[in-house]
């Protein structure tokens, strides 16, 4: 099955900084989708962006599909931005979703 | 909101007993899924649905069952728990044209 590998594992932040996350996969997807885990746990979507370029806020995601790899950009962070982040897709007709590891972002005030 | 409840939202059993958790989604959604999440990783499907009575295995099947009699409810079971099956669980949909996904709440799920 198709294999993704998010970096940095970890990253921590000073309120403020910017920041790039990547996404490595393996094969042709059909979906990508960009979530946020935060501290209580609960998923939130970020973006479904199997190829191009979106904005919402300080967030935006890239996706080269042709490359294999996206990009999650999180601007002028805050306290708030903290938690997991994960990239994760499909290329079956299930839609069934392979996940990364994560990136575990910490930004401190 | 994607109108996903999941049940409980937390559960402690004891091994060898069975448990079943429910999803449960209000907006008509063809396929719905059942994901684990241990600690450290990704989340790994356990199995998944593309309508009433039509399930499918995901890559960690292994001591899991589901049933889907209704279009709203999707059920996991597991038959016997085990330790290793202590984690946390996650009910989805897939919405729209495009399949994005979206999560429940979870469930937290601790077998001693």
């Amino acid at each position: 099955g198709i294999q993704v590998e998010q970096s940095p594992p970890d990253l921590i932040l000073q309120e403020g900084a910017n920041s790039t996350l990547r996404c490595n996969f393996s094969d042709s997807v059909n979906n990508l989708q960009w979530f946020h885990q935060n501290p209580w746990g609960q998923l939130i979507n970020l973006f479904y962006i199997p190829s191009g370029t979106k904005q919402n806020g300080r967030l935006s995601a890239t996706t080269v599909a042709t490359e294999r790899y996206s990009l999650l950009y999180i601007s002028s962070s805050q306290t708030t931005d903290s938690g997991v982040y994960f990239c994760a897709t499909s290329n079956n007709a299930g839609n069934m979703l392979t996940f990364g590891g994560g990136t575990r972002l910490m930004v401190k005030p | 909101d994607a109108g996903i409840t999941q049940s409980p939202r937390h559960k402690v059993t004891e091994t060898g007993t069975p448990v079943t958790l429910r999803c449960h989604q209000t907006e008509n959604h063809r396929y719905m899924y059942w994901y684990r999440q241990d600690p450290g990783h990704g989340l790994r499907l356990i199995h998944y649905s593309y309508g009433v009575k039509d399930t499918d295995k995901g890559e960690v099947s292994d001591g899991y069952s589901v049933s889907r009699s209704k279009t709203e409810d999707f059920l996991l079971t597991l038959e016997s728990a085990t330790s290793s099956q202590t984690s946390v669980y996650f009910c989805a949909i897939s919405r729209g044209v495009s399949n994005e996904q979206f999560f429940g709440p979870g469930t937290r799920l601790t077998v001693l």
